[in-house]
């Protein structure tokens, strides 16, 4: 079945350092790429998306590329702030189905 | 615009009880899908109403039940709880008009049992 893996954390990151986080999927067909993001309280919120490969979804500094020859959706930004701390899920829909597969998250935590 | 709302925002429960969920989705979605976030984990899809039916089911046991309104909101009720039912359920809607759009979570309900 479909399964996403993303890397473990916690990730520790100094404020301004360049994050990374890895998220590598398995799925049949052409599925949609996520990351959302979540704050502590709260629910889910979409930090961007990717609907085919070589699209590259982007939203407050963040950036991710859907990599269909490494069935990767990476997470980078330049440059972290004290804001950006919070728990990041990588996530996918399968093709002619609105139901996502998440992975188990990784945790940021960015120190000023 | 409201967007996804749950209640209640916390509950706790004893072993063999029953519990209802219930969620409004965002203005214009007719959509609703169910996940159960257990702590540290990654949210894991429990089913999916549509047009008041449901149209997709993930792993669960059949204590796991639920409805969607004609107004297009819906309840998840589970049945004989368990101590591993404890966890944080969300809400996502989204819309059949559109292809391709993102689910939008509700903040959850906070499920404890003891």
């Amino acid at each position: 079945g479909d399964s996403v893996t993303q890397m473990e954390g916690p990730v520790t990151l100094s404020e301004e350092a360049f994050l990374t986080i890895n998220c590598t999927y398995t799925a049949t067909g052409y599925p949609s790429l996520f990351w959302y993001v979540q704050y502590p309280g709260e629910g889910l919120q979409l930090l961007l998306k990717a609907t085919k490969a070589d699209d590259k979804g982007s939203n407050k500094g963040f950036e991710a590329t859907y990599r269909k020859e490494t069935t990767s959706f990476h997470l980078e930004k330049g440059s972290v702030q004290v804001s950006d701390s919070a728990v990041y899920f990588c996530a996918l829909e399968a093709s002619g189905y609105s139901t996502l597969t998440f992975g188990k998250g990784t945790m940021l935590l960015v120190s000023p | 615009d409201a967007g996804v709302t749950q209640s209640p925002t916390h509950l706790i429960k004893t072993r063999g009880q029953q519990v209802t969920l219930r969620c409004s989705p965002k203005s214009g979605h007719d959509t609703v899908s169910w996940y159960q976030q257990a702590l540290g984990q990654g949210p894991q899809f429990i089913f999916q109403y549509y047009e008041e039916e449901e149209r997709q089911r993930g792993n669960f046991p059949d204590r796991f039940s639920g409805h969607q309104f004609p107004n297009y909101s819906s309840e998840l009720n589970v049945n004989a709880l368990l101590l591993g039912d404890s966890a944080l359920y969300l809400c996502a809607s989204s819309s059949s008009d559109w292809g391709n759009q993102p689910q939008h979570f509700g903040d959850g309900t906070r499920l404890s049992i003891l």
